[in-house]
């Protein structure tokens, strides 16, 4: 695998359900990023990482809940999510956070039921 | 309040002139600027940036040009060509030490080249 990897690509969920979005990169990087694409808005940034360490949240609901063991894979923890929340949900990731070029995932995308 | 606009929401052009996409910013503090495009059901792909430093780059088609006091970039694609088809999204970003990697994005403006 080379590049930004995201899994599911398409998930469907009830608004009492739990799910995770998996997010891993291939590309040697230090930071990485969650991104929310509504339709017909610009992509949003949610939560970045740096170093494992969370350096950026972009006053996202708590039903959004990120993890990130190591440099390489970021999870996105959903629970008791709204139908407004579906959306294509991606991932970046960039040598430092800061600094330069993100690279991009395929994006999952969300349908909340 | 969006710190990044692209108002041209669609553009067609004939394949083999030149495209030409453009993006306006608010934010001074903007040092770093990218073009990203993107195809139905993949993610961003990057094109090509610009630091603040420069005015111009050049990457083999693509050429964006920076117009810091007018706030305002654009993207030259020449010759263009049927697979230029996509969305094209600029997004820019502050370097600066307090800077925690955020990208603004602008709404995306989605070209059409015609054969």
């Amino acid at each position: 695998e080379t590049g930004v990897t995201q899994t599911p690509r398409h998930l469907v969920m009830g608004m009492t359900n739990k799910k995770s979005l998996k997010c891993e990169q291939h590309l040697g990087h230090n930071a990485m990023y969650w991104y929310k694409q509504s339709a017909k808005k610009p992509l949003e940034l949610m939560f970045v990482y740096n170093f494992k360490e969370q350096t950026e949240n972009n006053s996202v609901p708590s039903r959004f809940s990120p993890e990130c063991p190591n440099s390489s894979h970021l999870f996105l923890h959903l629970h008791t999510l709204q139908p407004e929340d579906s959306a294509l949900y991606l991932c970046a990731s960039s040598q430092d956070g800061g600094m330069g070029t993100q690279y991009f995932g395929p994006g999952t995308r969300l349908t909340v039921l | 309040d969006q710190q990044v606009k692209q108002n041209s929401p669609s553009l067609s052009v004939q394949e083999g002139r030149i495209s030409i996409l453009n993006c306006d910013y608010t934010n001074s503090m903007f040092d770093y600027f990218l073009w990203y495009k993107k195809y139905p059901a993949e993610g961003p792909t990057f094109l090509i940036s610009i630091s603040s430093i420069k005015d111009k780059n050049e990457d083999g088609r693509f050429t964006v040009f920076l117009n810091k006091s007018a706030k305002h970039l654009s993207l030259h694609i020449v010759p263009s060509q049927p697979g230029d088809s996509a969305v094209y999204f600029c997004a820019a970003s502050a370097q600066g030490s307090s800077n925690t990697g955020k990208l603004i994005f602008g709404q995306g403006t989605t070209l059409q080249v015609k054969p």
